[in-house]
């Protein structure tokens, strides 16, 4: 069974230009989150999605930053105009059901956004 | 927000030995709680859980536990082998909430 793919695994960006990063979750899973890792931090949430919704982006910074989840196709995290801050690692994690008590999430291999 | 701490940012091992790793968390409604080993360059990977009506849980090698009085989770790896490298998260969450707190991390080295 394939894991959660993330790509590109990579991305080099100049300051100004859009970042578009890609998760497919796991097979059967239909919920996502999205993470993001600063160097030498813990990740920090930022966006739970299920298809074709977003159910709480509260990790999300309000400008630059969207998230979504179409009904076919990939989760993509879009950051417009990058800066430098942006440059981090963002994981993606899926998980078959969201229910009390929370599911286990299964996490991708993560994009590394450099920004130049 | 509250956060998820870690005591020791590294962990030096000599191979065989057994490892303790460390972790505080402040959110007293935190009922589930997850150990991830992260290698370089790669996601985290789940190793263990436990839930909070329970104060020990064990798995191949490692052993969880969990002190609610003192907010106090540790993950103890015994004979610890060179794959055990990797930087170790403890991470909380709550019934009915899927957002996960991570906190920064142990380093553990295993020396040969």
């Amino acid at each position: 069974n394939a894991g959660v793919m993330q790509n590109p695994r990579h991305l080099v960006r100049r300051r100004g230009q859009e970042a578009r990063l890609r998760c497919s979750p796991m097979k059967g899973h239909s919920h996502v989150y999205w993470y993001r890792q600063l160097p030498e931090e813990g990740l920090k949430f930022m966006v739970y999605l299920q298809k074709e919704n977003i159910i709480d982006e509260s990790g999300m910074p309000k400008e630059r930053f969207s998230a979504e989840f179409p009904k076919e196709g990939p989760s993509i995290l879009r950051i417009q105009q990058v800066v430098r801050g942006d440059s981090a690692a963002y994981f993606c994690a899926s998980s078959p059901l969201m229910g009390d008590p929370v599911d286990e999430q299964y996490f991708g291999p993560g994009t590394r956004l450099t920004v130049t | 927000g509250e956060s998820v701490g870690l005591h020791l940012p590294t962990l030096s091992v000599q191979e065989g030995d057994n490892s303790i790793i460390n972790c505080a968390y402040s959110n007293s409604a935190s009922d589930y709680f997850i150990w991830y080993k992260q290698e370089s360059g790669k996601g985290p990977q789940f190793i263990i859980d436990i839930r909070s009506n329970m104060d020990k849980r064990q798995g191949q090698r490692v052993t969880v536990l969990l002190n609610k009085t003192v907010k106090h989770l540790s993950l103890q790896i015994a004979a610890t082998q060179p794959g055990d490298s990797a930087v170790y998260f403890c991470a909380e969450g709550g019934s009915n909430d899927y957002k996960l707190s991570f906190g920064a991390g142990t380093t553990v080295t295993v020396r040969a």
